[in-house]
């Protein structure tokens, strides 16, 4: 079984809606991060989070926001998706903080917002 | 702010010939710089770890190596395959210190190896 999952995989959904992506990992992990990867502008950091009661804003935080309701749970959250949304996103666990440590990736969800 | 430049452009090169990518990056130099791989539609693949007080780092035919003064990495994949195609990132970890360091990507460049 894979250590990072994401549900949904795939997600298409109008503009206006509210929408959950839910990241899971069995890694034990404390640190928890979210990005959004567009073509051309790389991973973006959205949201991180060093344990259940430690949420950080990252680069990209407007029209999102997220819950981490146990270690092995973090969930991003758009309120209002709009079309600019549309991008593809990855959890992601780390078992530290910073670049000393790897990061290990979920699948990803690509989302469309029409 | 830091900004790490990879080339946009795919690099193709023969089945057996040696691959080498660029990491460039213009401000800070970072503690500590990450190579991943991802294959298309997937997430990226933790490969290698360097830290600013190496010069270089091996890992089976992976090599990465890292410059300060020239504010490089380059990434080496020695008797590349079809299999080793995919797109490449390089991460640096922010200057921020403590609980807020956090990685920072490239855009990655795409590697294709025909047979």
């Amino acid at each position: 079984d894979a250590d990072v999952t994401q549900t949904p995989r795939n997600r298409i959904t109008k503009t206006g809606k509210r929408i959950m992506l839910e990241c899971s990992q069995t890694k034990g992990h404390d640190r928890m991060y979210w990005y959004r990867q567009d073509p051309g502008l790389g991973l973006r950091l959205i949201y991180y989070s060093f344990d259940v009661k430690d949420i950080n804003k990252g680069e990209i935080s407007d029209g999102y926001s997220v819950s981490r309701q146990a270690q092995a749970k973090f969930s991003l959250s758009l309120e209002s998706a709009i079309p600019n949304q549309t991008a593809l996103y990855f959890c992601a666990t780390a078992p530290g903080t910073g670049g000393r440590y790897e990061q290990y990736f979920g699948p990803g969800t690509r989302l469309t917002v029409t | 702010s830091q900004k790490i430049e990879q080339n946009s452009e795919a690099l193709n090169i023969q089945e057996g010939k040696t691959a080498t990518l660029t990491c460039n990056y213009t401000n800070y130099s970072p503690a500590y710089l990450q190579w991943y791989r991802q294959d298309p539609g997937r997430g990226p693949v933790f490969l290698l770890l360097i830290r600013e007080n190496e010069k270089e780092k091996r890992k089976e035919r992976l090599k990465v190596t890292f410059d300060t003064t020239l504010k490089q990495s380059l990434f080496h994949i020695t008797a590349s395959q079809p299999a080793d195609s995919a797109t490449y990132l390089c991460a640096l970890d922010t200057p921020d210190g403590g609980a807020t360091n956090k990685l920072i990507f490239g855009t990655g460049t795409l590697l294709a190896v025909q047979p």
